[in-house]
C-alpha cells in the first residue's frame, strides 16, 4: 500500500555530472509524471508516460534532459551536464486513469553546484 | 494550449477569515479542474476535482470551488481559515482527453492568528 517513492532524497553534484533520479509509482497505475518545482515558482511539466504509448517529451527543457520508464512502472529522470539552473525539486506523480487524481512522492532536491 | 493562471503569488488572512484563492483557466476543450496543497516540505495532495459533473465541488478540510465556464474560472474558498491551512495551493488543468496536466504558479496562504 506503499505510495509513490523517489531516490534519492536529495542529490547534490558538481556542474557538468550527470544525474539520475529514480521514480516508483503506485503500482497499477498507468501514468507516470515528472515534473520540475524551481524556488518560489510553480510546477514545471517535463514528460508523462502513458501505459505502452510513446511518452509526451514537450515539457523537457532541453536535450540534455532524458527519462524513460521501464516495463511500465520505475522511471528514471536524466539529467547529462548538469548546470545550477537545473536545481530544483523534482517531482514524480503517478495516476490510474483519466481523469484520475494524480499522486505525488516526496521529490528529489536537486542542487547543483 | 492550455493555461492556468492564479492571481496572487502570496495571500494572507487572519484564522477564521474567509479564504478566496482565484483561478483563471483557458483550454480549447472541456477541462478536468484541480486544485492541489502542498504543506511545507511535504508532497502535494489533491484538494478536489471537477470532472464536469456538479459544478460546485466540495473537497477535503472543508475547502470548495466553483466552475464558472462563463468566467474561465475555477476559485477556491474556505468560509472559516484555520492556523494548519497554511501552504501552498496551486490550481491545475487538464483537458477531457489527455494527461497532460498543467500547473498554476501557486499561491502561498498565510493564517494570521
Amino acid at each position: 500500500g506503499a505510495g509513490v517513492s523517489q531516490s534519492p532524497s536529495n542529490k547534490v553534484t558538481e556542474k557538468g555530472k550527470d544525474v539520475e533520479l529514480r521514480c516508483d509509482p503506485i503500482s497499477g497505475h498507468t501514468a507516470l509524471y515528472w515534473y520540475r518545482q524551481s524556488l518560489g515558482q510553480g510546477l514545471e511539466f517535463l514528460i508523462y508516460f502513458q501505459g505502452n504509448s510513446a511518452p509526451d517529451k514537450s515539457g523537457l527543457p532541453s536535450d540534455r534532459f532524458s527519462a524513460e520508464r521501464t516495463g511500465g512502472s520505475v522511471s528514471t529522470l536524466t539529467i547529462q551536464r548538469t548546470q545550477q539552473e537545473d536545481s530544483a525539486v523534482y517531482l514524480c506523480a503517478s495516476s490510474l486513469d483519466s481523469p484520475g487524481e494524480q499522486f505525488f512522492g516526496p521529490g528529489t532536491r536537486l542542487t547543483v553546484l | 494550449a492550455q493555461s492556468v493562471t492564479q492571481l496572487g503569488s502570496h495571500v494572507s488572512v487572519s484564522e477564521g477569515a474567509l479564504v478566496l484563492l482565484r483561478c483563471n483557466y483557458s483550454s480549447s476543450v472541456p477541462p478536468y479542474l484541480f486544485w492541489y496543497v502542498q504543506y511545507p516540505n511535504q508532497g502535494l495532495q489533491l484538494l478536489l476535482k471537477y470532472t464536469s459533473a456538479a459544478t460546485l465541488v466540495k473537497g477535503i478540510n472543508g475547502f470548495e470551488a466553483e466552475f464558472k465556464k462563463s468566467e474561465t474560472s475555477f476559485h477556491l474558498t474556505k468560509p472559516s481559515a484555520h492556523m494548519s491551512d497554511a501552504a501552498e495551493y496551486f490550481c491545475a488543468v487538464r483537458n477531457t482527453g489527455g494527461f497532460k496536466t498543467i500547473f498554476g504558479a501557486g499561491t502561498r496562504l498565510f493564517v494570521k492568528a
